[in-house]
């Protein structure tokens, strides 16, 4: 069964470093999507994502944010500038159609020290 | 402000038994509600999508319902399971087109135990 994939699975990076979250959605999806899960807290929706633009971001997706569908396969979340707070686990869901049933990779924790 | 409160925020109960999980929600304007599983450190997994139409659907051991005028909606769990044990999340999707944004409500806790 095809499913979304997230890499790495746990990311460790010193405050100021930029990092990449990677996912590959679901090949025959249009619509990809980010949220974000602080430790103990509920999931946030960050960004949507279709036809190589952003369909709509929350107030957390400010301007240290960046999405990017490079080629084909892969969706990427960019955090210029990372801070202690954006310690959390990244999740990247992707859907045929929106509104519609969306798919969660298993998510990417980061650690932000 | 759109907003999802679910309760309880745990609940432990013995396998066998069944369970009923409740949801509130404030979103406008209203697409659909979905019922999520999560475990511990996982991505959510759908359980069940419902419309504005749609009153009550089934997902094996799982029924959700939605009362789309008192915003209100369950989630029944039948013969539970130690497997059962998660978070389980109600999530209500707004607007239409092209942006679909999902406000997630804090989760309900169960704990299937023996």
């Amino acid at each position: 069964e095809p499913e979304v994939t997230q890499t790495p699975s746990h990311q460790v990076t010193q405050m100021g470093q930029e990092v990449i979250l990677r996912c590959v959605p679901i090949s025959n999806h249009l619509y990809f999507y980010w949220y974000r899960q602080i430790l103990g807290q509920k999931v946030e929706f960050l960004v949507s994502f279709y036809n190589n633009e952003i369909s709509e971001k929350s107030e957390i997706f400010d301007d240290q944010f960046s999405v990017e569908r490079p080629d084909g396969s892969n969706f990427t979340l960019k955090i210029r500038s990372t801070k202690l707070e954006d310690s959390a686990m990244y999740f990247c869901a992707s859907s045929v159609l929106a509104p519609g049933e969306q798919f969660f990779g298993p998510g990417t924790r980061l650690t932000v020290l | 402000k759109n907003q999802v409160e679910q309760s309880p925020q745990s609940l432990i109960i013995l396998e066998g038994k069944n369970c009923t999980l409740q949801c509130n929600y404030t979103v406008s304007p209203f697409s659909n509600l979905r019922w999520y599983k999560q475990d511990t450190g996982r991505g959510p997994v759908s359980l069940t999508i419902m419309t504005f139409s749609e009153n009550t659907k089934s997902n094996g051991r799982y029924t959700a319902t939605l009362d789309a005028d008192t915003k209100q909606s369950s989630l029944h769990i039948t013969a539970s399971q130690l497997s059962d044990s998660a978070s389980y999340i109600c999530v209500v999707s707004a607007g239409t087109g092209t942006a679909s944004k999902l406000t997630f409500g804090t989760g309900t806790r169960l704990q299937v135990t023996l």
